[in-house]
This record gives structure tokens, sequence and C-alpha cells, in this order.
């Protein structure tokens, strides 16, 4: 069954402190493996597609990568205004539909 | 540009009453859609659309009509809403199939429906 679990569920940092967010995947034939911000009473802003293992993507203080069973968004350094819930998504699988994971809740305390 | 517009942001509904969620892009993309988000639930796929004229149901279709008259609207029907359709709707829209590469898909506000 195609699936998508994103870990942790939330994640609290302190300003400057780097992380990262988990994103596991199972979905035959990946056609794309995307990362958006959702911030409070929005809509998914789009980050980041992943296509390939090995891949690599930063914008500003995130960076995130993939392997052929996960992919990770490193925050280096992050700020308070990178507080959101990142959702990942990976398109492909058995309905060549987006399947979203349920998001990791970003909170960065000043 | 104001990309994609979802009216009405907010909307509460008695049961059984029935309403339409309005969404339109002004990108001119051929592939729109609706989703629903819930607590501890990823956002599933209602319907979609590949172009006007053509519409295909997503994974939680039951309760919701759609259609696609022009390129530019898709609006989402409640037939008669229930408790259970309570959530956070989205519209997306983007230039090719969901899953293709090279494909970026945009979302909009959200509409917050409340089913009592």
């Amino acid at each position: 069954e195609d699936q998508v679990t994103q870990s942790p569920e939330a994640l609290r940092l302190q300003e400057g402190e780097s992380s990262s967010l988990n994103c596991s995947y199972t979905v035959s034939g990946l056609r794309g493996l995307f990362w958006y911000r959702q911030d409070p009473g929005k809509g998914p802003e789009f980050l980041f597609t992943l296509y390939s293992a090995g891949e690599e993507k930063e914008k500003e203080r995130l960076k995130a990568t993939l392997t052929k069973k996960e992919s990770f968004l490193h925050i280096t350094a992050p700020k308070p205004e990178d507080s959101a819930t990142y959702l990942c998504a990976v398109g492909g699988g058995a309905t060549n539909k987006l399947i979203f994971g349920t998001g990791t809740l970003l909170a960065v305390q000043p | 540009n104001a990309g994609v517009t979802q009216t009405p942001k907010f909307q509460v509904l008695k049961t059984g009453q029935s309403m339409t969620l309005q969404c339109a892009q002004d990108m001119n993309h051929e592939y729109m859609s609706w989703y629903r988000q819930d607590p501890g639930m990823g956002l599933r796929l209602i319907h979609y659309s590949v172009g006007a004229g053509i519409t295909d149901q997503g994974e939680v279709p039951n309760g919701y009509n759609v259609s696609r008259s022009t390129t530019e609207d898709f609006p989402l029907r409640l037939l008669s809403a229930a408790p259970s359709q309570t959530s956070v709707y989205f519209c997306a829209s983007s230039i090719t199939h969901f899953g293709q590469p090279q494909n970026t898909i945009y979302f909009g506000e959200g509409s917050w429906l409340t089913v009592v």
C-alpha cells in the first residue's frame, strides 16, 4: 500500500538550533517527492520537489534530501518565522496521485 | 495574479443543507482538484479535473459533486451536508497531472466548513 509517514509530529526548537524533519515513504514508481509549508489558516505553499535518490535542493535555511525510502528537510539555524507545519507528499504509486503525510508542526522559539 | 481563489472562507451549515464551494484560478492550469484536511490526517483528494468537461473521483468522493465548465472554475458541491463533512477544504491547480515531474501544485487559502 502506498504510504507516507512524517516524523516527528511536532518539534520545538530554540532559535539557531538546527534539526531535521523526516518523511518516509513506500510507493511504487515514485514520480516526485514534494515538500510544502503550511501556516495557520493558510493553504500549503510549495517548497521543493525531489525526483531521484541523492538529489538535494536548498532554499534559505532549508535543505531537502532524498533517498530511496525517505526524505529529510534540514533546517539550519532556524528563526521564529520558520514556525509552520511542514507537509511531505509523494506523487506516483498505484493511482498516480499525490499522497500526503500528516505533517510536522515546527515551533521555533526566540 | 491572484493564483487560486476560494470562497467562502468560512461557512456553517445545518445537516441536510446543500452548498457550493467556489474555486477559481487565473494561471490557465488544466489540472484542478479539491482536497479536505482533517486533524491527524493528511490532505485527502476528493475530486479532480484534467481539463474543462472532464472530472474524476479521488480518494473520498462520497457526498460531493463537481463540474468543470471552464478552465478557470472548479466548484465543489455538497449535496446534503453531514457532520462528517466538517473540515477544511482546499482547492489546488497545476499545469500537468499530479505525480508528474516538473509539476508545482498551487493551493488556495482554504474554506472552513462546519456542519451542525
